[in-house]
């Protein structure tokens, strides 16, 4: 099972929208509804964002959504603040023996 | 408020095993199936496997197969993550995470394992 496809790097000015793609295939992004992202600052555990595409915990902005087209699940942050500097992480259910996998990390960065 | 707490650093020689703890409070320890992911050095998240606390069952993914060993004690809501023959590159920073049907909400502080020689 090969991780999901995020893009290496993505950067944004501050008060921007910024969107981080996931691609999998029809056995994990396209075939569940089961896509989550995670925030991760140096040094710290990950932080649940979004879950079940586009759904989000208690006390997480709102400037955060999620959503999802064929084997590509989306994360846009909207209203881009320093503060969200951090790597992000998508992750899926998948039918493969493995279960869950994870994508190769975006480092979001503040122009 | 739900906490897990996880042991400290380990440093391990190569071809030895290694056992890492996570205990759980702020919650009914039964009610999350626990899994364990690892993060190496400056990589992505990997997903190790999972453990119900309830029953004991266990489904671990196939690359750790025969490798790991994942169990619990409920009398102290503590879980474990037991992973044996540590190469370098089982290097890595190992994180228990209480999950609740589709939401990995609770992760612990992660444990650093080092194997060097």
């Amino acid at each position: 099972q090969s991780a999901l496809t995020q893009p290496a790097s993505v950067s944004g000015s501050p008060g921007q929208s910024i969107t981080i793609s996931c691609t999998g295939t029809s056995s994990d992004v396209g075939g569940y509804n089961y896509v989550s992202w995670y925030q991760q600052h140096p040094g710290k555990a990950p932080k649940l964002m979004i879950y079940e595409v586009s759904n989000r915990p208690s006390g997480v902005s709102n400037r955060f959504s999620g959503s999802k087209s064929g084997n590509t699940a989306s994360l846009t942050i909207s209203g881009f603040q320093a503060e969200d500097e951090a790597d992000y992480y998508c992750s899926s259910y998948t039918s493969s023996s493995t279960l869950y996998v994870f994508g190769t990390g975006t480092k979001v960065t503040v122009l | 408020q739900v906490q897990l707490v996880q042991s400290g650093a380990e440093v391990k020689k190569p071809g030895a095993s290694v056992k890492v703890s996570c205990k759980a409070s702020g919650y009914t320890f039964t009610a999350y199936y626990m899994h364990w992911v690892r993060q190496a050095p400056g990589q992505g998240l990997e997903w190790m496997g999972w453990i119900n606390p309830n029953s004991g069952g266990t489904n671990y993914a196939q690359k750790f197969q025969g490798w790991v060993t994942m169990t619990r004690d409920t009398s102290i809501s503590t879980a474990y993550m037991e992973l044996s023959r540590l190469t370098s590159d089982d290097t890595a920073v190992y994180y228990c995470v209480a999950v609740s049907g589709t939401r990995w909400d609770y992760w612990g502080q992660g444990t650093l394992v080092t194997v060097s020689s």
